[in-house]
C-alpha cells in the first residue's frame, strides 16, 4: 500500500499565479516531510521539508502547509516561473530512519509564459 | 563541483543476463542509497550503505545486490535481471542516516531496460 500519494500527475500553471502541488499520506507516524524537484536528465534536487511538529514552513518562494489532521500537505509557489516546470516529488520519513525517503509518485509542473 | 555520477544513462540488458550499475560521488558522504523507479511510480528505496554496512530493505529482491569498496563507488547489481526489473536507477548520498532530516544527493539515474 502507498503510503504517500500525490493524485496529480500533472499541473499546468500560467506564470506569475500560484502553482499548489497536493500530496497525502496514510502514516501518523511520519516525522518530516519533504519535496524534491526533478528536471529531465537530472537526479531529483531536496527543495524544502517540514517537521510534523509544524503546521508552515517557507523558503522565498516556496511555502509548505501540513494540515495533520487532515494527513494532507501542500506546497505552494508564488509568483511561478517557467524555470520551476519540472516533476516535484513529496516524500515522508522517520526520524530514526532520516535518509530512507518514502516517495509519493510526483507532479509533474508546467509553468507556461 | 561535488556531486553523485551515475553511469551509464541507459543500460540495455539480456533477459537473465547479470548487470551491474555503477555510481560514484565526490561529497564524501557516509551514506550511498540505490532507489529504484519504475514509469509512473514513485522511487523506492532498495537498500543503503552506512559506510562499510549494508542495509537491505524487507522486500527488495534477492536477485539485488550491492557492493561499497570504498567510500566513493557503489555498485548495484542485478543477478537475473527480469522484464519487471525494467526501471529507472538513483542513487544518491547523504551525510548521515537515522539522525532526523536528510538531505539527499541524487545522481541523474541510470534507465535500464530488459530485452
Amino acid at each position: 500500500d502507498q503510503q504517500v500519494k500525490q493524485n496529480s500527475p500533472s499541473l499546468s500553471v500560467q506564470e506569475g499565479r500560484i502553482s499548489i502541488l497536493n500530496c497525502d499520506y496514510t502514516n501518523s507516524m511520519f516525522d518530516y516531510f519533504l519535496w524534491y524537484k526533478k528536471y529531465p536528465a537530472e537526479g531529483p534536487t531536496f527543495l524544502i521539508s517540514i517537521s510534523s511538529i509544524k503546521d508552515k514552513n517557507e523558503d522565498g518562494r516556496f511555502t509548505v502547509f501540513l494540515n495533520k489532521s487532515a494527513k494532507h500537505l501542500s506546497l505552494h509557489i508564488v509568483p511561478s516561473q517557467p524555470g520551476d516546470s519540472a516533476v516535484y516529488f513529496c516524500a515522508a520519513e522517520y526520524y530514526n530512519q532520516g535518509g530512507k525517503l518514502i516517495f509519493g509518485q510526483g507532479t509533474e509542473l508546467s509553468v507556461k509564459p | 563541483d561535488a556531486m553523485v555520477i551515475q553511469n551509464p544513462r541507459y543500460q540495455v540488458t539480456q533477459f537473465g543476463k547479470p548487470v551491474t550499475l555503477s555510481c560514484s560521488q565526490t561529497l564524501n558522504h557516509n551514506v550511498m542509497y540505490w532507489y529504484q523507479q519504475k514509469s509512473s511510480q514513485a522511487p523506492k528505496l532498495l537498500f543503503h550503505y552506512y559506510d562499510k554496512d549494508f542495509n537491505n530493505e524487507a522486500d527488495t529482491p534477492d536477485n539485488f545486490q550491492s557492493r561499497r569498496p570504498n567510500t566513493s563507488f557503489c555498485f548495484l547489481d542485478i543477478r537475473s535481471p527480469g522484464l519487471g526489473d525494467a526501471a529507472m536507477y538513483l542513487c544518491a548520498t547523504s551525510r548521515e542516516f537515522g539522525t532526523g532530516i536528510e538531505k539527499l544527493f541524487f545522481g541523474s539515474g541510470t534507465q535500464l531496460s530488459v530485452l
